[in-house]
């Protein structure tokens, strides 16, 4: 069955600093694979996605994501955090298996510290 | 603006007591789907729509109704709320059920059962 895998579920950084959220899969068959933002009292946003056509997808708001297949990864990093990257953070997978819904992680709290 | 809409925002309610949680969307979506959100779990799949009268369960379906009478709206309907059903729930809409397939979230009901 597919799933996903969010190693920690709170990040802090610095201002400034780099920002790196992890994502792990399992999907037996080429996945397509989603970041999602939800900041404070908001529904989610796509940040970015996944669907074959490049190993490195750049989203909005300077994130950035590299599907790496052989370590099942998908991790989501930004050069410089800023203080309105603070939200949570969601990876999630669609396949066939899943029918082409969205498998979620558990989620990931980032906090931007001044 | 393309959009999802939810109402309410916010509902306070007593453990029996019928409630329905509406769902629209302007973009002219086939898919459509409802989510609960709760700390450490992520988001899990109550129920979707691949298009009008077609439902099917989620991950979690267990204590809620939905129904798909026309293409924008999708209703969540809690027949006898239990304080186990206490949880931010999203609706969320696509142009297709389909692998890769992008999902529109509205802006989330918290939901309280007392």
């Amino acid at each position: 069955a597919q799933s996903v895998t969010q190693l920690g579920s709170h990040v802090s950084v610095s201002e400034g600093a780099l920002v790196l959220l992890r994502c792990n899969y399992s999907s037996s068959v080429p996945p397509y694979l989603f970041w999602y933002v939800q900041y404070p009292n908001q529904g989610l946003q796509l940040l970015l996605k996944y669907t074959s056509a490049a190993t490195l997808v750049k989203g909005i708001n300077g994130f950035e994501a590299e599907f790496k297949k052989s370590e099942t990864s998908f991790h989501l990093t930004k050069p410089s955090a800023h203080m309105s990257d603070a939200a949570e953070y969601f990876c999630a997978v669609s396949d066939r298996g899943s029918q082409g819904n969205l498998i979620f992680g558990k989620g990931t709290k980032l906090s931007v510290k001044p | 603006e393309a959009q999802v809409t939810q109402n309410p925002r916010y509902l306070i309610t007593v453990t029996g007591k019928k409630l329905t949680v509406t769902c629209s969307q302007n973009m002219n979506h086939e898919y459509m789907s409802w989510y609960r959100q709760d700390p450490g779990l992520g988001l899990r799949q109550i129920y979707y729509s691949m298009n009008v009268e077609v439902t099917d369960k989620g991950d979690v379906p267990e204590g809620y109704k939905v129904s798909r009478k026309e293409k924008r709206n999708f209703p969540l309907i809690l027949e006898s709320p239990s304080p186990n059903q206490t949880s931010l729930y999203f609706c969320a809409s696509s142009p297709r059920q389909g692998v890769g397939t992008e999902a529109f979230f509205g802006q989330g009901t918290r939901l309280t059962v007392v």
